[in-house]
């Protein structure tokens, strides 16, 4: 059983460019979470998807938007990168029909801007 | 104020040595808690989930959650070097709300 998916692994831009990051949920899940980790930091919560529905937001711009698909597959893009958006992007899954909803996070995608 | 305050370290211990972590958080909402490990360059993957207050023990991990005094705690007993890794805390409010607030992460070195 694969566990959560990313793609790519790692991704370079310059600021202004806008990219497109992939996770595929683990097998069974409905729910996709994304999340933002700096260096030396702790993931930071940007948005959940939920039935094709962004469900909930963390304290991040309209620069970060997403989608989900009907086969629960996610994609986190943003817009206008500026160099301080060079971080870890995480893809966490879940289900809400599980006791507790534990979360499993992918490998992420390491995304640097220049 | 940080939501999840969590010491960074580095706290580096002998081989079989017990380890402590501990993080305290302000929002009196949290219910959910878990520890995540995080080696260099990877996912988070989850290693002990609690719900309240109390104690939850998983072979050689032990969480502890004190809602009293807003501290929960990770040991981790007969310490090796596999368990040299980035130790996250985090927490929520409610079972299907799906943010996760985590703590800055501690940094563990296991010494052979």
């Amino acid at each position: 059983d694969a566990g959560v998916t990313q793609s790519p692994t790692h991704l370079i831009k310059t600021r202004g460019q806008q990219v497109t990051l992939r996770c595929s949920p683990k097998s069974g899940h409905d729910t996709v979470s994304w999340y933002q980790q700096a260096l030396g930091q702790g993931p930071q919560f940007i948005f959940q998807y939920y039935e094709e529905e962004e469900r909930q937001r963390g304290n991040f711009p309209d620069r970060f938007s997403g989608h989900q698909f009907p086969n629960y597959s996610s994609e986190l893009n943003v817009n206008a990168l500026l160099l301080g958006d060079s971080a870890l992007y995480l893809c966490a899954s879940s289900s809400r029909r599980l006791a507790g909803g534990e979360k499993f996070f992918g490998p992420g995608t390491r995304l640097t801007v220049l | 104020q940080k939501e999840v305050e969590q010491d960074p370290g580095p706290l580096s211990v002998p081989e079989g040595a017990i380890v402590s972590l501990n993080c305290t958080y302000s929002n009196s909402a949290f219910q959910y808690f878990m520890w995540y490990r995080q080696y260099s360059r990877k996912g988070p993957e989850l290693l002990m989930y609690t719900y309240s207050s109390g104690n939850k023990e998983d072979g050689r991990f032990t969480a502890q959650v004190d809602k009293s005094s807003k501290y929960i705690s990770l040991f981790i007993r007969d310490s090796q070097p596999s368990d040299s890794a980035t130790y996250l805390c985090a927490m929520r409010a409610l079972r299907n709300d799906y943010k996760l607030s985590f703590g800055a992460g501690t940094t563990v070195t296991v010494r052979a």
